[in-house]
């Protein structure tokens, strides 16, 4: 069974970088056909995607956040991460990682890390 | 920019059935847009319920079901249990951009 586990600094100063890794376990990263996203849910606020790498490692990223973010993946460690610039306190959020795969009908997300909280505060 | 619009919020009873749905800024939503739905309780992360308009994973109970209705995606819930009250979101695809919805408050009361 397929386990997502988000890490990373819980708190990261005005300006900086913000870095995270997701752990996938019980299966590989490099398997075919499956999209790694960071999703991201400001507190009290609805879900808002980031973007995914995809298992052959290209990206596609939300064209709002596109010139701040890059995602990443080191399939050695079966992880992929998160990469945000210049954070202010407006990206104070829970990061979520997801996995979603192409059907025959479309696409389908299925498995979700448990989240982890980032404050964006000096 | 593109938005995906859901209900704020709705109440049903239980036993009832609701329908929530799920609005593209672009135009009238197609099987197209793979619309996905997700159940988020409190302190929860998101679980995925329907994928590409209808499909259930085999986790989601039989009363969640998906469909197409007057040009949004729908996530209807018939016999609906205390435990269904949630916050629910749509998601559309749009290439390879993901869009979620606002989100719909469940309330059962």
């Amino acid at each position: 069974q397929v386990q997502l586990q988000e890490s990373g600094p819980g708190l990261v100063k005005p300006s900086q970088t913000l870095s995270l890794t997701c752990t996938v376990s019980g299966g590989s990263i490099s398997s075919g056909g499956y999209y790694w996203s960071w999703i991201r849910q400001h507190p009290g606020k609805g879900l808002e995607w980031i973007g995914y790498i995809y298992y052959s490692g290209s990206t596609y990223y939300n064209p709002s956040l596109k010139s701040r973010v890059t995602i990443s993946v080191d399939t050695s460690k079966n992880q992929f991460s998160l990469k945000l610039t210049s954070v202010t306190a407006a990206d104070t959020a829970v990061y979520y990682c997801a996995r979603d795969y192409a059907v025959t009908t479309g696409n389908a997300f299925d498995i979700w890390g448990q989240g982890t909280m980032v404050t964006v505060s000096s | 920019q593109t938005v995906v619009t859901q209900e704020p919020s709705l109440t049903v009873s239980p036993g009832g059935t609701v329908t929530l749905t799920c609005a593209s800024s672009t135009g009238a939503v197609t099987s197209g847009y793979y619309p996905n739905w997700f159940q988020q309780k409190p302190g929860q992360a998101p679980r995925a319920l329907i994928y590409s308009t209808s499909n259930k994973h085999s986790w989601t109970p039989a009363r969640f079901s998906g469909s197409l209705l007057g040009g949004k995606a729908a996530l209807t819930l018939s016999g609906v249990q205390p435990e269904d009250e949630a916050e629910y979101y749509c998601l559309l695809y749009y290439g390879g951009a993901r869009v979620f919805g606002g989100g719909t408050k469940l309330t059962v009361l």
